[in-house]
């Protein structure tokens, strides 16, 4: 199907572990983004991605680790998890052209006890 | 730094009635603005967004929003709230690398 997806929807793990969540979208859109969204904040900006093998800091990148070997796939990785990560990760990719309207995933809600 | 607020975290209407969000932002250049919807547990859906040109933007399910630079404000406003309106929503400005900063989101309570 088309579109942005995010794997897996659900997850709970240890403090300590290493996680990874998965975003993949299908529009080659150049450019992509992780927010994490708690509540009483909105949704913060992590990391973001203009193109592959390039990505920047956002507002709250401590404790988080990306990479965009690929166009359409964007993972974010906690090295070590923590129980303040707990929280509801979205991804969301726009295009390079326009509009500036970025695409949301349907989020993937973390869990670290 | 650019920053946005959402004065009301909670608003109750009832069905039928008026409504208008609030949002003020602060960034140096000409805002990109937006407004997206959240049902509970789903992703966040674009309502409408501002460019430039006319400050009375139209977006999607009858709502729209008027851009106004001299109060660095961007309110949402629908003329009749249906039960099927609420959810949570966000304002939203985006900066220079297409990122967008996010106010803390108003939720909107709908009654009977």
């Amino acid at each position: 199907d088309a579109g942005i997806t995010q794997s897996p929807r659900y997850k709970i793990t240890e403090t300590g572990r290493q996680v990874t969540l998965m975003c993949h979208q299908t529009w080659s859109h150049s450019y992509m983004f992780w927010y994490r969204q708690d509540l009483g904040h909105g949704l913060r900006l992590i990391y973001y991605s203009a193109a592959a093998d390039i990505t920047d800091k956002g507002e709250v990148p401590d404790g988080y680790v990306v990479s965009r070997s690929k166009t359409e796939n964007f993972p974010l990785t906690l090295e070590s998890a923590t129980r303040s990560q707990t929280s509801v990760y979205f991804c969301a990719s726009s295009d390079n052209v326009g509009s500036y309207e970025q695409y949301f995933g349907p989020g993937t809600r973390l869990t670290v006890t | 730094a650019q920053s946005v607020t959402q004065p009301d975290i909670h608003i109750t209407v009832s069905e039928g009635a008026s409504l208008e969000l609030r949002c003020n932002y602060s960034y140096g250049a000409t805002p990109y603005l937006f407004w997206y919807v959240q049902s509970p547990g789903q992703g966040l859906q674009l309502l409408l967004k501002y460019f430039s040109g006319d400050t009375l933007v139209q977006g999607i399910k009858g709502f729209e929003a008027e851009f106004k630079r001299s109060q660095s404000s961007f309110n949402l406003r629908k003329p009749s709230v249906h039960w099927s309106d609420a959810a949570e929503y966000f304002c939203a400005v985006s900066g220079s690398a297409r990122q967008l900063t996010f106010g803390s989101g108003t939720q909107l309570t709908v009654l009977p």
